[in-house]
């Protein structure tokens, strides 16, 4: 069964533009979480989806953003990028309506802002 | 969610086991303990959980004292493919489901695997 496919897997931006990066979820899944990781804060959480619906939030600016489709497809954008913003985009899927269900990561995308 | 400790960085012979160590002293009783690791330029892959008795899987065995306070994610026969960082995390399961994707990762433990 196919993973979690996430694209594009780089991408390089200027400071100042918008971004869109994509995630497709494992067949199945209903719920999309999306991570940030850079090498000074490690992997931090984003926020969650689950039927369209953000669930979670992380401590993140309002550049970023996200939404998930009626096929649990999501996205995640940021807006008016900063340096800082350079880092992987990890996002994971999994089960939302089991008592258990382990976060199945793609292997991002890597944002560089120049 | 309780806040975990582990070790920056292990050395493991390859073909021996490697023992992960985590420290969660200050976990509650509907906490569980979960591992994943994340293998260079990939996403983090989902090991092991556990809540208090001792767990195993195809992966790995996962010993949880009895006080609950630490936990060791054992690898019994190490290869190089199981260099990478690994991750303990401590959170609530819900039962019945609901929201699991907001996982607090700290530092992790850089497990090398040496020939």
């Amino acid at each position: 069964k196919a993973g979690v496919t996430q694209t594009p897997r780089y991408l390089i931006k200027t400071r100042g533009q918008q971004v869109t990066l994509s995630c497709s979820p494992i067949s199945g899944h209903r719920s999309v979480s999306w991570y940030q990781q850079t090498p000074g804060q490690g992997l931090q959480f984003l926020f969650e989806y689950f039927s369209e619906t953000q669930r979670n939030k992380g401590n993140f600016p309002g550049r970023f953003s996200g939404r998930q489709f009626s096929n649990s497809r999501s996205e995640m954008n940021v807006s008016t990028l900063e340096l800082g913003d350079s880092a992987l985009y990890l996002c994971a899927s999994s089960w939302a309506d089991r008592t258990f269900s382990p976060l199945h990561f793609g292997n991002g995308t890597r944002l560089t802002v120049t | 969610d309780a806040k975990t400790t582990q070790p920056p960085s292990m050395d493991c012979a390859e073909g021996r086991a490697a023992n992960l160590p985590c420290n969660h002293s200050t976990i509650s009783g509907n906490e569980y303990v979960y591992w994943y690791r994340q293998i260079h330029s990939q996403g983090p892959q989902y090991i092991i959980h556990g809540l208090k008795n001792n767990e195993t899987n195809e992966m790995a065995s996962l010993i949880i004292t009895e006080d609950r306070k630490s936990s060791t994610l054992i690898l019994p026969h190490a290869t190089l493919r199981d260099t990478a960082v690994y991750y303990c995390i401590v959170r609530v399961l819900k039962v019945g489901g609901g929201s699991q994707g907001n996982l607090i990762f700290g530092k992790g433990t850089k497990l090398s695997v040496k020939p």
